[in-house]
């Protein structure tokens, strides 16, 4: 068990510019989730996945934002045309099926300058 | 949607002292977990605790699912444990919900 692993670790970009992140979940795991977290803030649910199929979206999730998981392993959140208001630590968490526990990676700190 | 209240916000202590976290929902839950977050943004498992009461050391937790509020325990505090610590539920859908925090601070 090698821990919910996330990269890149930061990312600096400018406003307008397009990003991605991975996760890569803990193996064995079919459950995977993104969250954000603005600063003083819980971090707040975006997407779930149950193997690749991609289950649930909250509002947050504008159209400027896509999450994948092609092969039920490893995800991708891409963010399109950043704004400032994306700066955030997103939050990658896995689970396995019948299992509650979410368990976390070390998260993506973006800044959009 | 359910709500997660945190009390208190803020907590300064010294080392050695014992401090008791509050979380508060405001409907049934089916999965409630402590997590403790370090200076670097690693959200760390403390307990999955929908009721009952679990021990890990130095840290205990409780969850009174009628009464829709747990209590996380920490004793002899360290400087180690300064960070902060998140309650967060799940009702029926697979997505946690975070309460705001309580950042606690333990001074040498």
């Amino acid at each position: 068990d090698t821990g919910v692993s996330q990269n890149p670790r930061h990312k600096i970009t400018k406003r307008g510019q397009n990003v991605t992140f991975r996760c890569d979940p803990i193996s064995e795991h079919n459950r995977l989730y993104w969250y954000r977290q603005t600063l003083g803030q819980g971090p707040e649910f975006l997407t779930y996945f149950q193997n690749e199929a991609q289950l649930e979206k909250s509002r947050l999730l504008s159209d400027r934002f896509s999450a994948e998981r092609p092969k039920g392993s490893f995800s991708t959140l891409e963010i399109q045309r950043t704004e400032q208001g994306d700066s955030a630590m997103y939050l990658c968490a896995s689970s396995a099926q019948g299992g509650e526990t979410q368990y976390f990676g070390p998260g993506t700190r973006l800044l959009v300058l | 949607g359910i709500q997660v209240e945190q009390s208190p916000p803020d907590l300064i202590l010294q080392e050695g002292a014992n401090s008791t976290l509050r979380c508060n929902f405001s409907d049934s839950v089916n999965n409630l977990q402590w997590f403790h977050q370090n200076p670097w943004g690693q959200l760390i498992n403390l307990f999955y605790i929908p009721s009952g009461t679990k021990q890990n050391g130095r840290l205990s937790a409780t969850t009174v699912a009628t009464e829709r509020y747990s209590l996380l325990y920490i004793s002899s505090s360290q400087t180690t444990d300064s960070g902060v610590y998140f309650c967060a539920v799940t009702q029926g859908a697979q997505k946690l919900v975070f309460g705001q925090g309580t950042r606690l601070t333990i001074n040498p």
